[in-house]
């Protein structure tokens, strides 16, 4: 079954504590994504990733981290310097010039 | 000034009617132009992409881009309930990494 999944579906912390949102695919592409929504806002580039061991920072990549060991993950560290962590977390991957598949999101909320 | 406009709505229209949802930006520099639809708490999935200027049909849905007055349209014909989502525009440059610029949204609602 192919596709993006990202675990967990709703996540909650406590402010001051780091966590990571997961991100996986099998779709076999090259470029990964990670989007922060809010209301009406839009979608945010956080951080993207063309290749393993290579990622780029976003429009907004304060606050948070990420790592491309391998083609198939993409995790999301959200830490305790970002000032507004809630939100939903969408990862998005990418092979060609305008074309994004994205995952089902997940719902951080920081209390 | 944001790069996209997008109206937020919500927009409340009967079944069966047409749909018009529209989408203004400021960067001459994109050239592919897409309609994503998100179902409340989900991701987006996309829906149409258009290059450059022109209409293109997919079924009940039609894509329109202007680049001359920097407007993009998503027709919805015999509009259902099950269209009833947010719709996202999205534009990218043709540079060799596609970042893409999302519009804020129109919220949509089909009344059976």
């Amino acid at each position: 079954d192919g596709g993006i999944t990202q675990s967990p579906k709703y996540l909650f912390r406590k402010e001051g504590q780091n966590v990571t949102l997961s991100c996986e695919q099998n779709l076999n592409h090259d470029a990964m994504y990670w989007y922060r929504q809010d209301p009406g806002q839009g979608l945010r580039l956080i951080y993207y990733s063309q290749i393993v061991n290579d990622f780029q920072k976003g429009d907004i990549a304060e606050g948070y981290s990420v790592s491309r060991e391998k083609k198939e993950s993409f995790p999301l560290t959200v830490t305790s310097a970002q000032k507004n962590p809630t939100a939903f977390y969408l990862c998005a991957t990418g092979q060609g010039i305008y074309e994004q598949y994205f995952g089902p999101g997940t719902r951080l909320t920081v209390t | 000034q944001k790069e996209v406009e997008q109206d937020p709505g919500p927009l409340s229209v009967p079944e069966g009617a047409i749909v018009s949802l529209n989408c203004t930006y400021s960067n001459s520099a994109f050239q592919y132009f897409m309609w994503y639809r998100q179902y409340s708490r989900k991701g987006p999935e996309l829906l149409m992409y258009t290059y450059s200027s022109g209409n293109k049909e997919d079924g009940r849905f039609t894509a329109q881009v202007d680049k001359s007055s920097k407007y993009i349209s998503l027709f919805i014909r015999d509009s259902q309930p099950s269209d009833s989502a947010t719709y996202l525009c999205a534009m990218s440059n043709s540079g060799g990494y596609q970042k893409v610029t999302f519009g804020t949204g129109t919220k949509l609602q089909v009344i059976p």
